[in-house]
């Protein structure tokens, strides 16, 4: 089992580019989630997928956020145009839909710098 | 919310101390859920401890619950350089995982 992985690992841009994070989540798991981490705000859950289909987005912090899950086993999150304020440290995280007792798996980030 | 709030934000002990965490949240949880974070890492699941459940044992882990209280504890005993890490809780019922800002634990060796 590979876990969840996360590309690219670092991401370096210029304010105004477009960024696309992306996750592959572990095979079997139902549930996926988007979290954004930062030294001020901590872990914020910003949107989760159930079966491919985006169930609460209401983490997103602005339109300039979008998240898509075109199968199972793939799933990106956009930024366009990119903030220097969108600087963080991006987690995929899924899990099995066997009720909420399911732990939930990381990925390792990936980090985005927007300069 | 089901957010977990993590007391202290940070904790320095020596090698071979116990380390004690505490979590407090505000809803009615299903189970409470431990993480821990090493640093540029993602977060590890350590321990779920269910609603109907006071403590739970996992190794060098205890975790306490207290549902009355709405708080959770986490004690790591004789605790190891290795044990350096942010940890997490978060409860869950029927909406998912909210973690606070962690503790930050340095074991120092």
């Amino acid at each position: 089992d590979a876990g969840v992985i996360q590309s690219p690992r670092h991401e370096v841009t210029e304010m105004g580019q477009e960024v696309t994070l992306r996750c592959k989540p572990i095979s079997g798991h139902d549930y996926l989630f988007w979290y954004r981490q930062t030294m001020m705000r901590g872990l914020e859950l910003l949107i989760y997928f159930n079966n491919n289909v985006p169930i609460d987005d209401s983490g997103m912090p602005e339109d300039r956020f979008s998240a898509k899950m075109p199968n199972a086993s793939f799933s990106t999150l956009k930024i366009q145009p990119s903030e220097p304020r969108d600087s963080a440290v991006y987690f995929c995280a899924s899990r099995t839909g066997t009720g909420n007792n399911s732990p939930l798996h990381f990925g390792n980030g990936t980090r985005l710098t927007v300069t | 919310s089901q957010q977990g709030e993590e007391d202290p934000q940070a904790l320095s002990i020596q090698e071979g101390e116990n380390a004690t965490m505490n979590c407090s949240y505000k809803t009615s949880i299903n189970n409470l859920q431990w993480y821990r974070q090493n640093s540029g890492r993602g977060l590890v699941h350590l321990i779920l401890i269910r609603s109907n459940e006071r403590e739970k044992h996992s190794g060098r882990l205890r975790v306490t619950l207290d549902t009355s209280k709405k708080s959770s504890s986490l004690l790591i005993t004789a605790s190891r350089a290795a044990d350096t890490a942010s940890y997490f809780c978060a409860g869950s019922g029927n909406t998912p995982l909210v973690f606070g800002k962690g503790t930050r634990l340095s074991v120092i060796a």
